[in-house]
Formats: structure tokens, C-alpha cells, sequence
């Protein structure tokens, strides 16, 4: 069975800090995994994937996140948050279901606040 | 570059009636997909569709419908509506299989409430 833990709902950091949203994903097979965010109002983007290449994926906006097997996790990182960054963030995970089939698993959420 | 479009944004609905929640992409993509996205929760797929006159059931289907005439169009629909179905619903395609990596585009939402 697959499933997806984003270990906090809610981060607040102040403009050009580091951001650290955390995520642990359980899976039995060898996983595809995604950040997406989500403004206010808006539908889900694309931030970045990881699908058996490289594991450190850089994505859009100067986020990335580093694939840890031994960890299993997928960890969002950014050296210095803008106010632009405020959104919800959904980790994501592509993995064989019990069917055989292949299916997503999104995560809770976490809500990230940017302070000027 | 309009994307993936859905219509209404909002809706109130009382119990029992019905609704068609619209989905039309102009990216010629293959791939169509509806899902329901709870306060709190992450999003979870109601029913795909894997090319026109192909629809099949996601996690949560029960209580919806869909049809796919077109490659553009993936209409839901809600036949008898329940205060369980309150919800934000986003419709979404990709060209090729969204869960073994092909980008997933969704749309901007729609707002659904029964009372």
C-alpha cells in the first residue's frame, strides 16, 4: 500500500529565509513523486517530479527536493522564500495499488505563510 | 491558452437535486480526470477517462457520473445530490498517463456546496 505524510499542515517563515516542507511517502514499489502548489483560488501546478533520474529535482520558482530512499522522503526546499510563495503545497506520489494498476496518492497539505 | 476550464466556479445545491459540473481542455490531451479536494484533505480521483467514449471509476465514484463524447469535454454529473458531496471539485488532463509521471494540468476549480 502507498501512502503520503506531509509531517506539517501549516509553516511560517519571513521573506528570504529557507523553506523546509517535509514529506514521507510508504510504497512498495519504486515511486514517481511530485510537489504541486495550490494559490488561493487557483487550480494545482506543477512545481516538480521525480521519475528515476536524478534525485535532486530542481522545479520551478528556485524550489527543489532531494528523492532519499533510505529516508523515503521528498523533502521541498528553497533558499529564500518570496511573499509569492504563500500557497498550499501537495506532495504527491505515483505507485502501483494492490490492483496492479498504477494510481496518485496526494498528501494533506501544507499551508505555507510568508511574513515581510 | 486557456488550458483545462470548468464551469460554474460556485454552486449551492439543496438535497437532491441534480447538476453537471462542465470540463472542456484545448490541449488535445488524452488523459481527462475529475477529483473532489475535502478542507484538510488531500485530492481524491472521482472518475478518468483515458480517451473519448473511455471512462473508468477512480477512489470515490460512487454518487457521480461522467460521459467523454469528445477529447475536449469530460462533463460530471451529480444525480441526486448529498450534503457529503460539498466540496471543491477540479477537473484535470494530461497527453499521456498522468500517475507514471506525465504533467497533470487542473483547472481553477468549482466550489460546491448542499445544503
Amino acid at each position: 500500500a502507498q501512502s503520503v505524510t506531509q509531517l506539517d499542515s501549516h509553516v511560517s517563515v519571513s521573506e528570504g529565509t529557507p523553506v523546509l516542507l517535509r514529506c514521507n511517502y510508504s510504497s512498495s514499489y519504486s515511486p514517481s513523486l511530485f510537489w504541486y502548489v495550490q494559490h488561493p483560488n487557483k487550480g494545482l501546478q506543477l512545481l516538480l517530479k521525480y521519475t528515476s533520474a536524478a534525485t535532486l529535482v530542481k522545479g520551478i520558482n528556485g524550489f527543489e527536493a532531494e528523492f532519499k530512499k533510505s529516508e523515503t522522503s521528498f523533502h521541498l526546499t528553497k533558499p529564500s522564500a518570496h511573499m509569492s510563495d504563500a500557497a498550499e503545497y501537495f506532495c504527491v506520489v505515483s505507485d502501483i495499488r494492490d490492483t496492479g494498476r498504477r494510481a496518485l496518492t496526494f498528501g494533506s497539505g501544507t499551508r505555507l505563510q510568508v511574513q515581510p | 491558452n486557456a488550458g483545462v476550464t470548468q464551469t460554474p466556479k460556485f454552486r449551492i445545491l439543496k438535497i437532491g437535486q441534480s447538476m453537471t459540473l462542465q470540463c472542456t481542455q484545448d490541449m488535445n490531451h488524452n488523459y481527462m480526470y475529475w477529483y473532489r479536494q475535502d478542507p484538510g484533505m488531500g485530492l481524491k480521483l472521482i472518475y478518468y477517462s483515458v480517451g473519448a467514449g473511455i471512462t473508468d471509476k477512480g477512489e470515490v465514484p460512487n454518487g457521480y457520473n461522467v460521459s467523454r463524447s469528445t477529447t475536449e469535454d469530460f462533463p460530471l454529473r451529480l444525480e441526486l445530490a448529498a450534503p457529503s458531496q460539498t466540496s471543491v471539485y477540479f477537473c484535470a488532463s494530461s497527453l499521456g498517463q498522468g500517475d507514471s509521471g506525465n504533467t497533470i494540468y487542473f483547472g481553477e476549480g468549482s466550489w460546491l456546496t448542499v445544503v
